[in-house]
């Protein structure tokens, strides 16, 4: 089975403050694939980044980094100096490389940046 | 850019009537989903749709739901007699023939009374 923890409920921080989010996945598959999508408060989900399991590199977007360890199942997302803007609900997900995909998704992690 | 479009983008129904929730999946995909995610919890998997027919169906998705491709362009999630449970906001996504990407819409939130 498939599983995504984010431990991390809610987090709070100020602007230009950098901020990480973690995340934590099981899966007994050789193959996979990694996401996160944001939540902004009017709900919709926007698709940040894939990874996939055999591509460890780390990734940089802009204010945006991705940190994937296969070692620690781990794939974690940094926010370098964080905007009011980034404020929402981000999801870790985890799909399987084999057969019909279905997203398996963490409980998210809320983030507040305040002015 | 293509996107994934919903109608209705809220609902109010009455417990036990039907909805019917729409869907324009990305005119190119080839596979198609609905996930649900009641207010403040984890988006959660309903069913996956490919070649018209479904795929993988998770334990919420029993008999009182359907999915359609009534033509080329539509995807549908009907629930066909609506309860309390039901309600939350219902996704639908697409992706391509590699389905390494879900793209999602923006939602119908689905409140039953």
């Amino acid at each position: 089975a498939q599983k995504v923890t984010q431990a991390q409920t809610e987090i709070s921080v100020v602007e230009k403050e950098d901020v990480t989010l973690d995340c934590v996945y099981e899966t007994r598959d050789t193959t996979y694939y990694l996401f996160w999508y944001k939540q902004p408060p009017s709900g919709e989900l926007v698709f940040l980044i894939r990874r996939n399991s055999f591509d460890e590199q780390n990734e940089i977007s802009g204010r945006y980094s991705w940190n994937f360890q296969k070692s620690t199942s781990s794939f974690n997302f940094t926010i370098t100096a964080s905007q009011v803007v980034d404020s929402a609900v981000y999801f870790c997900a985890l799909i399987r490389d084999t057969g019909f995909q279905k997203l398996v998704f963490g409980t998210g992690t809320r983030l507040l940046v305040s002015p | 850019e293509p996107e994934v479009t919903q109608t209705p983008s809220h609902q109010v129904t009455q417990m036990g009537q039907e909805v019917i929730l729409r869907c324009v999946p990305i005119s190119n995909h080839l596979y198609f989903y609905w996930y649900r995610q009641i207010l403040g919890q984890k988006v959660e998997f309903l069913v996956s749709f490919y070649n018209n027919e479904i795929s993988e169906k998770s334990e919420i998705f029993d008999d009182q739901f359907s999915v359609e491709r009534p033509d080329g362009s539509n995807f549908t999630l009907k629930i066909r007699s609506t309860k309390l449970e039901d309600s939350a906001m219902y996704f639908c996504a697409s992706s391509g023939a590699d389905q390494e990407t879900q793209y999602f819409g923006p939602g119908t939130r689905l409140l039953v009374l």
